[in-house]
């Protein structure tokens, strides 16, 4: 069963601006975390964040954490061609497994 | 893609066969993972196995099968009572960091289309 629902599904944005997408999830999580997926090739992990942080960055990543409100946001800063590809965040819960959700797809226009 | 091979990378079958892909890994990883992606959703869990000769059913098992004989191997078969086989499928190893969570390590994936 899918935990994380991406928003929005889609966005375009120029070079340089920022992208921030959004992801939100059903149930207590022990970390969360978000994947990249350039187009036809497997899942790349950027980012993970645990229950008790807020926020976290690597490089030009910044990822907040709200669990009294079931969400996250991850923010690409500087954005640049290269970035275009879906982003999926996914659930850690108690279990051994991760939950994905259904992905934002990225466009970012040179 | 890590340490993570798929292979074929692209595969057609007919209806009623069986096919079965291959993902391998060098990561001396203990857990893998099976997953397929439809378009326009995420990633659905079908199998995954969290130790040599163990593995355990996830979301979506029906029509498919694995083994897990070696660490380095869990390949998945498609059975012809899988419905709509059709799918890009994903393999992926778990990393366990102490004290920071598990990440996963995806291969390239397998394009599977039945004729």
């Amino acid at each position: 069963s899918q935990q994380g629902e991406e928003d929005p599904q889609a966005l375009s944005i120029q070079e340089g601006e920022n992208a921030t997408m959004n992801c939100s999830y059903k149930t207590s999580i022990n970390n969360l975390q978000w994947y990249r997926q350039n187009s036809g090739r497997g899942l790349v992990h950027l980012i993970l964040i645990r229950s008790n942080e807020r926020e976290k960055h690597s490089g030009r990543l910044r990822v907040t954490l709200d669990t009294s409100k079931k969400s996250s946001s991850l923010l690409i800063t500087a954005s640049r061609a290269a970035d275009t590809a879906s982003y999926f965040c996914a659930t850690a819960t108690g279990a051994n497994n991760l939950f994905f959700g259904t992905g934002t797809r990225l466009t970012v226009i040179p | 893609d890590g340490g993570i091979t798929q292979s074929p990378k692209y595969l057609f079958r007919k209806e009623g066969q069986n096919v079965t892909l291959s993902c391998e890994q060098n990561l001396n990883h203990d857990a893998m993972y099976w997953y397929r992606q439809d378009p326009g959703q995420g990633l659905r869990l079908i199998y995954y196995s969290q130790i040599v000769n163990d593995f355990q059913k996830g979301d979506i098992a029906e029509g498919y099968s694995v083994s897990r004989e070696k660490k380095e191997s869990f390949p998945l078969t498609v059975t012809s009572a899988q419905k709509n086989p059709t799918a890009f499928y994903l393999c992926a190893s778990r990393l366990r960091l102490a004290g920071q969570g598990d990440t996963q390590y995806f291969g390239p994936g397998t394009r599977l289309t039945v004729l």
